[in-house]
């Protein structure tokens, strides 16, 4: 079925590594797709979104890039900061739909 | 900037007991949602609710789930009876609009049913 798929957490990295957050997604047809971030202690925030093909979504440093022909929406930030911890859940809704279909989530830590 | 907000934080709960998991949408919006979400699951569709009635709802929401919205500002889950597996994060959310990208969350339920 649909469905969201993401790397497994947690990831750890060292403050100004360089980071990546693999997600693909299966879909009958062409998805928007969705990158939301879970600070400790709050809710589930848009970071960035595309809503087709080769859409790139940027947002405080974080890109993704919808790749069809991959069926992928990678998450890539070149710098990453203490203040990047949370939980990272890539998503998507289809246009005749109202549901977002999220995946795992994954734990990211930054180390000072 | 308006907030979804959910109280409570945290709830503890018996086994069979009826619980009520309640959120405050943002003033203006007309879609509201429940979400669910495991401990190291995936967060899980449960119902969308506009116009004062169910637009849809997922497997999981059974006869044990309800939903309503009492007084034009909250918009509350019930869980009738619950039972050990409905011990999970309930996120609420709101869109103003049906375009597929306004929706905002609030902070979750924990809920632990023993």
């Amino acid at each position: 079925g649909d469905s969201v798929t993401q790397m497994e957490g947690p990831v750890t990295l060292s403050e100004e590594a360089f980071l990546t957050i693999n997600c693909t997604y299966t879909a009958t047809g062409y998805p928007s797709l969705f990158w939301y971030v879970q600070y400790p202690g709050e809710g589930l925030q848009l970071l960035l979104k595309a809503t087709k093909a080769d859409d790139k979504g940027s947002n405080k440093g974080f890109e993704a890039t919808y790749r069809k022909e991959t069926t992928s929406f990678h998450l890539e930030k070149g710098s990453v900061q203490v203040s990047d911890s949370a939980v990272y859940f890539c998503a998507r809704i289809m246009n005749r739909d109202d549901k977002i279909i999220f995946g795992k989530g994954t734990r990211l830590h930054i180390l000072p | 900037e308006p907030e979804v907000t959910q109280t409570p934080s945290h709830q503890v709960t018996q086994m069979g007991q009826e619980v009520i998991l309640r959120c405050v949408p943002i003033s203006n919006h007309l879609y509201f949602y429940w979400y669910r979400q495991i401990l190291g699951q995936k967060v899980e569709f449960l119902v969308s609710f506009y116009n004062n009635e169910i637009s849809e709802k997922s497997e999981i929401f059974d006869d044990q789930f309800s939903v309503e919205r009492p007084d034009g500002s909250n918009f509350t889950l019930k869980i009738r009876s619950t039972k050990l597996e409905d011990s999970a994060m309930y996120f609420c959310a709101s869109k103003l609009a049906v375009t597929n990208y306004g929706y905002t969350f609030g902070s979750g339920t924990r809920l632990t049913v023993v």
